[in-house]
């Protein structure tokens, strides 16, 4: 059984248009994460939530917004893409804020 | 200056040598992960330290809190060990800082 899951895993798009990144985890975990790593292999948080709160919310467009529908899903709505939204989004889940994390296997979005 | 390093950025052995791979940060931290990223992008979790030490199998990661410094050891290496390899930390506020990497290639 996947234990963190994304979907799509790759999704090509043109600027402008609104898109959607699917995360669930079925491990039971409290907080969820969405990273965006950059074309230098950096990973950057960009959001977690915990209990369906946000916790963290980094210097983030809001044109990125997280939506948790319950406590084993969190999906990333992005508007009005841009060509430097293209990235690798990873999704991860930890048991609770601080202890070790289980990563999705990322998802590739190319804006063109 | 990045407030996570990791050293070396590239790595290069043959078959069953003993690995390190380094990394120090400069910021007050809760914990500090240390991850796996295969080529084909997946990421797993390897460890997370808050002091100590920590062996799971063959690899084995150590902290210092005091010098801020944290190490990781593969023994007898493996080619399926060739993977790169992420040092994070966790500061006071809950934000995750990323190192940049260690790229791994183990040569049968």
């Amino acid at each position: 059984d996947t234990a963190v899951s994304q979907t799509p895993k790759y999704l090509v798009t043109q600027m402008g248009n609104d898109k959607s990144i699917k995360c669930e985890q079925n491990l039971g975990h409290d907080t969820m994460y969405w990273y965006k790593q950059d074309s230098k292999k950096f990973l950057k948080i960009m959001f977690s939530y915990n209990n369906k709160e946000l916790i963290i919310n980094e210097t983030v467009p809001n044109r990125f917004s997280p939506k948790s529908p319950d406590k084993a899903h969190l999906n990333l709505h992005i508007n009005s893409l841009e060509l430097g939204d293209s990235a690798v989004y990873f999704c991860a889940s930890s048991r609770y804020r601080g202890d070790g994390q289980f990563f999705g296997p990322g998802t590739r979005l190319t804006v063109l | 200056k990045n407030e996570v390093e990791q050293s070396p950025q590239n790595l290069t052995a043959q078959e069953g040598e003993f690995i390190t791979i380094n990394c120090s940060y400069s910021v007050g931290i809760s914990a500090l992960h240390w991850l796996q990223q295969h080529p084909g992008g997946g990421i797993v979790s390897l460890f997370m330290l808050s002091s100590g030490k920590k062996k799971h199998g063959r690899l084995i990661a150590t902290i210092n809190i005091q010098e801020k410094h944290s190490s990781l050891h593969i023994t007898a290496s493996h080619p399926r060990d060739s993977a790169v390899y992420i040092c994070a930390v966790e500061a006071s506020n809950y934000q995750l800082i990323w190192g940049a990497g260690t790229k791994l290639i183990i040569k049968p």
